[in-house]
């Protein structure tokens, strides 16, 4: 166990449809990060939030969006699904906003599937 | 933009023999950090080794060694004396952004090498 607790582990929805994916961060870490892994477009970076409030936007989607509570866990929601969006969604967190000190703790991620 | 280029999409090695991955990545930062990662087929992340753009000294962490040739731009990973457990996905990856009191620490990930060990 890494200490970062994603859920659910695998998810199967339609196209059309809006789901919400989940993690707690290990404890004492304020980043959260999250990560996309396909086959055509490899692992890439999503979004960043820090102690609540984003730190930093990659290739995320206009149709997702994300937020970090204030018990530090956070939310990814993907809405009007597409078969494309079917993939690996990893949450990371760490203990500062630039992962200093390499701490960088992966969840086992969530597979999405949109059929 | 900063980039990380692995050019092996897939390699081979004999259990008991070494292999090197390897990784070359572009940036104009620097400051930088480079990560590796294993990905075994059940999915997780597992971070392997890291080296900062200002150590001297390649890192190693048991059988994983960096080689970091800073003016050459790659940073790549060494296992020596491979095991059957050692077969999984490999990534190289840089954190993006950083640097002393920056605002971001994302990681930028290479395509991955798939290493298959032989017995």
């Amino acid at each position: 166990d890494s200490g970062v607790t994603q859920t659910p582990k695998h998810l199967i929805t339609a196209t059309g449809q809006r789901v919400t994916l989940r993690c707690s961060p290990r404890s004492g870490d304020l980043s959260v990060y999250w990560y996309q892994q396909s086959l055509d477009q490899g692992l890439q970076f999503l979004i960043q939030y820090y102690n609540g409030e984003e730190r930093a936007k990659g290739n995320i989607l206009e149709r997702f969006s994300a937020q970090q509570f204030p018990d530090l866990h956070s939310e990814l929601n993907l809405s009007s699904l597409e078969l494309g969006d079917s993939a690996l969604y990893f949450c990371a967190s760490s203990v500062d906003a630039q992962g200093l000190n390499y701490g960088y703790t992966f969840g086992s991620g969530t597979r999405l599937t949109v059929v | 933009a900063q980039k990380i280029t692995q050019t092996q999409p897939g390699m081979f090695v004999q259990e008991k023999e070494a292999v090197t991955l390897d990784c070359t990545y572009d940036t104009s930062d620097q400051s930088y950090g480079l990560f590796w990662y294993k990905q075994p087929s059940s999915g997780e992340m597992i971070f392997l080794i890291y080296q900062g753009s200002y150590d001297e000294q390649n890192a190693t962490e048991g059988r994983y060694s960096l080689n970091f040739q800073k003016a050459r731009k790659s940073a790549n990973l060494v296992i020596s004396a491979s095991q059957l457990g050692d077969s999984a996905m490999y990534f190289c990856a840089m954190r993006e952004g950083w640097n002393y009191g920056g605002s971001q620490g994302n990681l930028i990930f290479g395509k991955g090498t798939k290493l298959s060990v032989k017995p």
